[in-house]
């Protein structure tokens, strides 16, 4: 089991570029989320899905849009980077929650800078 | 808006002794959990206590929840220098979202 992957690893962007973060889990969870992690405010959610095809906004959705083609991938879209995108950003994905199942699964980040 | 906040913000100890850290969170809750961060990783779930809960152990690790004075507190016994890592207590109210606070820093010093 591989868990959560994200891919890249780590992007420069200059601003006005766009790309796409791919977010892939082997686990067969219903639930998956994207975050940004910035020095001092900790993780905020983006954008989360819960299941295929369905999508929703989250604490900061401005500025990014998402897809939930395939139940194992969710893919983080940036239109037209700015310099507030700069940040590490994070995939998580959890089950349908039942009993103490309610943990979330963490990829290893990818670190995006825009200048 | 973040739910909950941890304190302190930086904790530094010497390897064996207890390390506790502590999270308050504005809304009602029906889950908390606390998880790991080590540095440039991803989030790692550590333990969960549901709202009817007061106290939960896994390992060296002791979680409480006060729900009437929504707090929480994470002790970690005898320290090693590998647990090293920010750690950050996450509040769900719900069955999948969960709100994260800024975490806190603990060096364990060898």
């Amino acid at each position: 089991n591989a868990g959560v992957t994200q891919t890249p690893k780590f992007r420069v962007l200059k601003t006005g570029q766009s790309m796409t973060l791919l977010c892939a889990q082997d686990m067969n969870h219903e639930y998956m989320y994207w975050y940004r992690q910035d020095p001092g405010m900790g993780l905020r959610l983006i954008h989360y899905s819960v299941g295929e095809g369905t999508t929703a906004k989250g604490e900061v959705p401005d500025g990014y849009n998402v897809s939930r083609l395939k139940k194992q991938n969710f893919l983080l879209g940036l239109e037209s980077a700015a310099p507030s995108q700069t940040s590490v950003y994070f995939c998580a994905s959890s089950p349908r929650a039942s009993g103490d199942r309610y943990e979330q699964y963490f990829g290893p980040g990818t670190r995006l800078t825009v200048t | 808006s973040q739910q909950g906040e941890e304190d302190p913000q930086a904790l530094s100890i010497q390897e064996g002794e207890n390390a506790t850290m502590n999270c308050s969170y504005k809304t009602s809750i029906n889950n908390l959990q606390w998880y790991r961060q080590n540095s440039g990783r991803g989030l790692v779930h550590l333990i969960l206590i549901r709202s009817n809960e007061r106290e939960k152990h896994s390992g060296r690790l002791r979680v409480t929840l006060d729900t009437s004075k929504k707090s929480s507190s994470l002790l970690i016994t005898a320290s090693r220098a590998a647990d090293t890592a920010s750690y950050f207590c996450a509040t769900g109210a719900g069955s999948y979202q969960l709100t994260f606070g800024k975490g806190t820093k603990l060096s364990v010093i060898p």
